[in-house]
């Protein structure tokens, strides 16, 4: 079985400013893929990130980076430059990577951002 | 390109009525997904579909029944309506890569 825990009900940050929300996670699958999401005030699902398990550099993708600490087991999103869209709820999630649990998700608790001018 | 499509938005049932719930990708993707979203909390999955024809149960099938009418759509049905089951419901859908495309989601009571 997969468990995703995210620690952090809520985070504040403010504009411009870098900050980490965290994701641990636990699974017996060799391979194994890691997601965030972003679900703003309007309820849709927007993906941002992937880690693939056995990927040798962390995953960037404009002004979001995953830190990845595979012996940790921690995913761990930077967002920098902190924008005020930037508020929402987000969420760790992981798939397997092989057999009948391929692309099935398993989502954490999410964590609420707050961004301040 | 639509993507994910879901309908209704928004459905208000009494305890016992049955409905589904509907949902289409125009992506021509293989697998698909039902997740339910409680308030406060991560998505959990329902049910999914790994290809045309197959269903498997999810996380929390009780209480649900699924259809995969063909490529493009997949259905979710409530047969009869328990306060429990008042949630936030996504499809998603998933080609050769990763990433899962949701849906809008459809708003669920169940009074």
């Amino acid at each position: 079985a997969q468990k995703i825990t995210q620690t952090q009900p809520g985070m504040f940050v403010q504009e411009k400013e870098a900050v980490t929300l965290d994701c641990t996670y636990d699974t017996s699958d060799p391979s194994y893929g890691l997601f965030w999401y972003k679900q703003p005030s309007s309820g849709e699902m927007i993906f941002l990130i992937y880690q693939g398990s056995y990927d040798q550099q962390n995953a960037t993708e404009g002004r979001y980076s995953l830190n990845f600490q595979k012996a940790r087991k921690s995913a761990n999103l930077v967002i920098s430059a902190s924008q005020l869209g930037d508020s929402a709820m987000y969420f760790c999630a992981m798939s397997a990577k092989g057999g009948t649990s391929y692309g099935k998700l398993t989502f954490g608790q999410g964590t609420i951002l707050t961004v301040h001018p | 390109n639509a993507g994910v499509t879901q309908t209704p938005k928004f459905q208000v049932l009494k305890t016992g009525q049955s409905m589904t719930l509907q949902c289409a990708q125009d992506m021509n993707h293989n697998s698909m997904y039902w997740y339910r979203q409680d308030p406060g909390m991560g998505l959990r999955l329902i049910y999914y579909s790994a290809s045309e024809g197959t269903t498997d149960k999810g996380e929390v099938p009780n209480g649900y029944n699924v259809s995969r009418l063909n490529k493009r759509e997949f259905s979710l049905r409530l047969e009869s309506a328990a306060p429990s089951q008042t949630s936030v419901y996504f499809c998603a859908s998933r080609g050769y890569t990763y990433e899962q495309y949701f849906g809008p989601g459809t708003r669920l009571t169940v009074t």
